[in-house]
């Protein structure tokens, strides 16, 4: 059955502090994975799609790598209004999309 | 562009009644997933609509349905609702098979 799983489940840091989410997945063939942010209470906004292993997406303090079993999300320098849930999705060529349960990401001033 | 809209924003129900739910697509879009998501999990496919068709369904009874219309826009019905049911629904729009756009989603409560 395809999979995705979000580590850790919570990240607490300190404004400034660096650090990367883990996105693995167990899938039959990954055609894509996305990337979103989500605030409480709101729906979720996307921020990148990667296709391929060795792919890298860019946007401002976020980086999302992919390798053949997981994706991260790197975040450098954070700042408070950083602070969401960040999403992985991935999609296996048919019409669903399959999210992990989320990181919740909370940066301290 | 107004992105996906949601409507209502907000909405409570009894157990044992009826549901209907809105989405209007980002402009341009023609594919329409629905999502259900409990408090903090991912969202979990519902079904997605395609030229008033629906095209995939997730592991959801036949409570859920949907429609889909000519100009894209779509509903979400549930009936017999449980309180289990009790949920945040985000209809998200794509192009094809594009990367999709959530709305702002619609806070279901079920007493």
């Amino acid at each position: 059955e395809d999979q995705v799983t979000q580590s850790p489940e919570a990240l607490r840091l300190q404004e400034g502090e660096s650090s990367s989410l883990n996105c693995s997945y167990t899938v039959s063939g990954l055609r894509g994975l996305f990337w979103y942010r989500q605030d409480p209470g709101k729906g979720p906004e996307f921020l990148f799609t990667l296709y391929s292993a060795g792919e890298e997406k860019e946007k401002e303090r976020l980086k999302a790598t992919l390798t053949k079993k997981e994706s991260f999300l790197h975040i450098t320098a954070p700042k408070p209004e950083d602070s969401a849930t960040y999403l992985c999705a991935v999609w296996t060529g048919g019409f669903k999309t399959i999210f992990g349960a989320g990181t919740r990401l909370f940066v301290k001033a | 562009d107004a992105g996906v809209t949601q409507s209502p924003t907000h909405l409570i129900k009894t157990r044992g009644q009826q549901v209907t739910l809105r989405c209007s697509p980002k402009s341009g879009h023609d594919t329409v997933s629905w999502y259900q998501q409990a408090l903090g999990q991912g969202p979990q496919f519902i079904f997605q609509y395609y030229e008033e068709e629906e095209r995939q369904r997730g592991n959801f009874p036949d409570r859920f349905s949907g429609h889909q219309f000519p100009n894209y826009s779509s509903e979400l019905n549930v009936n017999a609702l449980l309180l289990g049911d009790s949920a945040l629904y985000l209809c998200a729009s794509s192009l094809t098979r594009a990367e999709a756009f959530f709305g702002q989603g619609t806070r279901l409560t079920v007493v």
